[in-house]
């Protein structure tokens, strides 16, 4: 049960857009379509901003996307503002009927 | 409004044991598997476990299977965690999660030290 793999990290400027790739295997990524992303900021509490690979809770942005192929989930920001630097996580649902983090990706907004 | 109320958490010797508790409001508690995530200082979210509505179906990260025990109370609304055999490896804020999709909702955490 190892981690998903992200970049540890990515960045960008205002305005532009951003990827971060999660890469698990078939038995959690590729298996499923119970791909989550959460957003935290310093000292703050994860925040849910993708479920299901695809979907935005009510109130997210919809400059936030997510998407799979295979084994690997994307996130990906749209039209960037200072305030989206923050961490980001992926999570999966796996075979073991466990659930398993990425290992953060850490987005600058420069 | 959803409430989740970690408590339970402070300073704990190595080798031993914490009972971590979690109370929640606001919605119905027996609609929702109930998830453990702990994050050591500067690091990532780590999935712990999670339980089921029915009290007994749950499972576990491979890492902490065999000393950490969830459970849950569904006439207190609340879920636990038992935590033994603590080592410095184990200090992390513990957060209290309801789902980990469309129904997500956090606690703000408590925190478990490990230190002689």
């Amino acid at each position: 049960q190892s981690a998903l793999t992200q970049p540890a990290s990515v960045s960008g400027s205002p305005g532009q857009s951003i990827t971060i790739s999660c890469t698990g295997t078939s038995s959690d990524i590729g298996d499923y379509n119970y791909v989550s992303w959460f957003q935290q900021h310093p000292g703050s509490v994860p925040k849910l901003i993708i479920y299901d690979v695809n979907n935005r809770p009510s109130g997210v942005s919809n400059r936030f996307s997510g998407s799979k192929s295979g084994n690997t989930a994307s996130l990906t920001i749209s039209g960037l503002q200072t305030e989206d630097e923050a961490d980001y996580y992926c999570n999966s649902f796996t075979r073991s009927t466990t659930h398993v983090f990425g290992t953060g990706t850490k987005l600058t907004v420069l | 409004e959803v409430q989740l109320v970690e408590s339970g958490g402070g300073i704990v010797q190595p080798g031993g044991s914490l009972r971590l508790s979690c109370t929640a409001s606001g919605f119905t508690f027996t609609n929702y598997w109930m998830h453990w995530v702990r994050q050591a200082p500067g690091k990532g979210l780590v999935w712990v476990s999670r339980i089921a509505s029915d009290e007994r179906t749950a499972s576990y990260a491979d890492s902490l299977r065999g000393r950490f025990t969830i459970s849950r109370d569904n006439a207190k609304n609340t879920v636990y965690l038992q935590m033994n055999s603590l080592s410095a490896d184990d200090t992390a804020m513990y957060y209290c999660a309801r789902d980990l999709r469309v129904a997500n909702s956090w606690g703000q955490g408590t925190l478990v030290t490990v230190s002689s």
